[in-house]
């Protein structure tokens, strides 16, 4: 069974920089995994932030950027702001099946 | 700008079957693929499954013998169902577009 491992918590200071991780079982994550990205907010559905790696949607704010760093997917934030305090969820693709990751919980402090 | 409207039974009991419908509304119907992820309560995401514009599904191995998600563009709906249900089903169900555009949610409890 295929996991994906991201950090369970991270914290980060208003305006500082942070990078999320999304790591896979099976080996280094590529392109080919086309990692999305989502945050959520407690009581609400999860919101697409990136797709496809580093593809932003019409919405999304740009201090958010995705990349592959080191095997991983990654996830940036940049200048963070107190409303980016939420959990956020990568997700890979398997050859016809994707698997989430169990999220990070990202604190503003 | 799409929007995605679903709906179904909330309170079932072990061994029943879990239907749920998504409806979209606004942008074409055609042209994407629709998912149905859920969310046990206070834990993180799970695919469920996806059915292609051409018709063609996956599945998450785990649960695909119990699971078929079904598609009526003439009604530019979705649905999902999922069979002998128990308690660990208890989930937030969501549909999705393309995985970037995503229902409101449905609280799905298994109890006897």
């Amino acid at each position: 069974q295929t996991v994906v491992t991201q950090e369970p918590s991270l914290t980060v200071s208003p305006g500082g920089t942070v990078t999320l991780t999304c790591a896979s079982s099976t080996g280094a994550v590529t392109s080919g995994h086309y990692p999305n990205w989502f945050q959520q907010k407690p009581g609400q559905a999860p919101r697409a932030l990136i797709y496809s790696t580093n593809n932003k949607h019409s919405w999304t704010p740009a201090r958010f950027s995705g990349s592959l760093l080191g095997g991983k997917a990654a996830l940036t934030l940049s200048g963070v702001q107190p409303e980016d305090e939420a959990d956020y969820y990568c997700l890979l693709y398997y050859g016809g099946t994707w698997v989430f990751g169990g999220g990070t919980k990202l604190t503003v402090l | 700008q799409v929007q995605l409207q679903q709906w179904g039974a909330g309170l079932l009991k072990p061994s029943e079957t879990l239907s749920l419908t998504c409806a979209v509304h606004g942008g074409s119907f055609s042209t994407y693929f629709w998912t149905w992820i859920r969310q046990p309560p206070g834990k993180g995401l799970e695919w469920i499954a996806e059915i292609s514009k051409s018709g063609s599904t996956n599945y998450n191995p785990s649960l695909k013998s119990r699971v078929t998600i079904s598609v009526d563009t003439s009604k530019n709906q979705f649905s999902l169902k999922l069979s002998s249900v128990t308690a660990a089903d208890t989930a937030v169900y969501y549909c999705a577009r393309n995985l970037a555009s995503w229902g409101q949610g449905t609280l799905v409890t298994v109890s006897s």
